[in-house]
């Protein structure tokens, strides 16, 4: 069975950075695409952008290539997202999906950004 | 970017009833390898998102059948058919033909 567990809740100060993890059982993660998207508070979803595990290529949506850096690891079968420069906007829910249809998908981690 | 047009925001529905959902994209889904990555899911209150449909009209792993999705170029529904309790939700569709990706923003299916 595909799981994906993500890392707990964050609380961040404007300003600072988090990083988030997205542990994978049951698929080994060389063999896909590691996607993360968000959901703002009452909104829908925003893809943030992807990474191929196996040789660390990403991409990213606009937006975000200034806030958020992907990376892996495989050795653990770990995607990771880190967000700088925290700002109140940046409050959400963060998922990673994996997969070309994004099939599967962990709980989502809440990020709060307040001083 | 590909704007992603879904209709209705809100649907409300019988149980046992039939509904309707559309996506339409602002350019052609058609990828140069011939696929189209359309995709729908729905997201259950308090839950991730879960893929029903992949590439337009291919049921995930245990979805039921009473899902379809149909469509092509621009143009894409999603039926539900017989609808029951566990449907409710906010219903997404998804382009992966171009980057970045893009959501539709979402069809709230509630009871009538």
């Amino acid at each position: 069975e595909v799981q994906l567990q993500q890392s707990g809740a964050e609380l961040g100060k404007p300003g600072t950075s988090v990083k988030l993890s997205c542990k994978v059982s049951g698929y080994n993660i060389r063999n896909t695409y590691m996607h993360w998207v968000n959901q703002r508070p009452g909104k829908g979803l925003e893809w943030i952008g992807r990474i191929d595990p196996a040789n660390g290529n990403t991409i990213y949506a606009e937006k975000f290539k200034s806030k958020a850096t992907l990376t892996a690891d495989t050795s653990s079968n770990t995607a990771y997202m880190q967000l700088s420069q925290l700002k109140s906007d940046d409050t959400a829910i963060y998922f990673c999906a994996m997969r070309g249809g994004l099939d599967y998908w962990g709980q989502g981690v809440m990020v709060t950004v307040s001083s | 970017d590909v704007l992603m047009t879904q209709t209705p925001v809100s649907l409300p529905v019988s149980l046992g009833g039939q509904v309707s959902i559309s996506c339409r994209s602002s350019q052609s889904l058609v990828h140069s390898d011939g696929n189209t990555y359309l995709h729908w899911y729905l997201q259950k209150p308090g839950q991730s998102p879960q893929l029903l449909i992949y590439r337009v009209s291919n049921r995930f792993s245990g979805v039921p059948d009473r899902f379809s999705g149909s469509g092509s170029g621009t143009d894409f529904t999603l039926k539900i058919s017989r609808v029951e309790p566990e449907d409710l939700g906010v219903y997404y569709c998804l382009q992966s033909t171009h980057f970045p990706l893009t959501f539709g923003s979402g069809t709230k299916l509630e009871i009538k």
